[in-house]
């Protein structure tokens, strides 16, 4: 079935570790996104891809780092300069051409510092 | 600007009672706007969405959705709820005139459906 992959599922790291968070998707699906859930704050954008070799900031870039190298796969870095990175992230993709914007998301990755 | 505003961080109804989750949003244009439901450690699960058209929207699990323009609200029912049905509920909105930018989510409420 068509998806979208995230792993770790869990993971926990160190202050000042960099770590990244895998997200792979099979829905031959133009666009993908990352974003971070808090608690009682919703869901806030980290960064979002509409094609392979570009990607934008969203409103909390700061801290971390992603790439696009392939149209399957968008991983997010959590570097050591996000100062508070302990949260649940999500990743999601959509049909750039459908113009809708509907989201599908990941299951999700809890990274929590140590 | 878009944006979006739950005002309630908890809704509590009795098992078998209608429970509304109440949505409004702000955009410059016309709006897409989506429901999106949330179960503990999971991502977000589509519920239903309005592009255009009818205002009464017919979603998932027996969820609905009445888009009014002159209120600029869209909030999600349900005739009768579940203990099933509690979960974390986001509403979402985009400009459809904005291109391609992405959807912006509200805070969430939480729905607590007691036995």
């Amino acid at each position: 079935d068509g998806g979208i992959t995230q792993s770790p599922k869990y993971l926990f790291r160190k202050e000042g570790q960099n770590v990244t968070l895998s997200c792979e998707q099979n829905l031959n699906h133009d666009a993908m996104y990352w974003y971070r859930q808090d608690p009682g704050q919703g869901l806030r954008l980290i960064y979002y891809s509409q094609i392979v070799n570009d990607f934008q900031k969203g409103d909390i870039a700061e801290g971390y780092s992603v790439s696009r190298e392939k149209k399957e796969s968008f991983p997010l870095t959590v570097t050591s300069a996000q100062k508070n990175p302990t949260a649940f992230y999500l990743c999601a993709s959509s049909k750039r051409r459908e113009n809708t914007g509907e989201l599908f998301f990941g299951e999700g990755s809890r990274l929590t510092v140590l | 600007a878009q944006s979006v505003a739950q005002p309630e961080d908890q809704v509590n109804v009795a098992e078998g009672n209608p429970l509304t989750v109440k949505c409004t949003y702000s955009v410059s244009g016309n709006p897409y706007l989506f429901w999106y439901v949330q179960y503990p450690n999971r991502g977000l699960q589509f519920l239903l969405k309005y592009i255009t058209g009818d205002n009464l929207v017919k979603g998932s699990y027996g969820f609905e959705a009445e888009f009014n323009k002159s209120q600029t609200s869209f909030h999600l029912k349900k005739p009768s709820a579940l203990v099933s049905d509690s979960a974390l509920y986001f509403c979402a909105v985009r400009d459809a005139n904005s291109g391609n930018t992405p959807l912006v989510f509200g805070k969430g409420t939480r729905l607590s459906v007691i036995a």
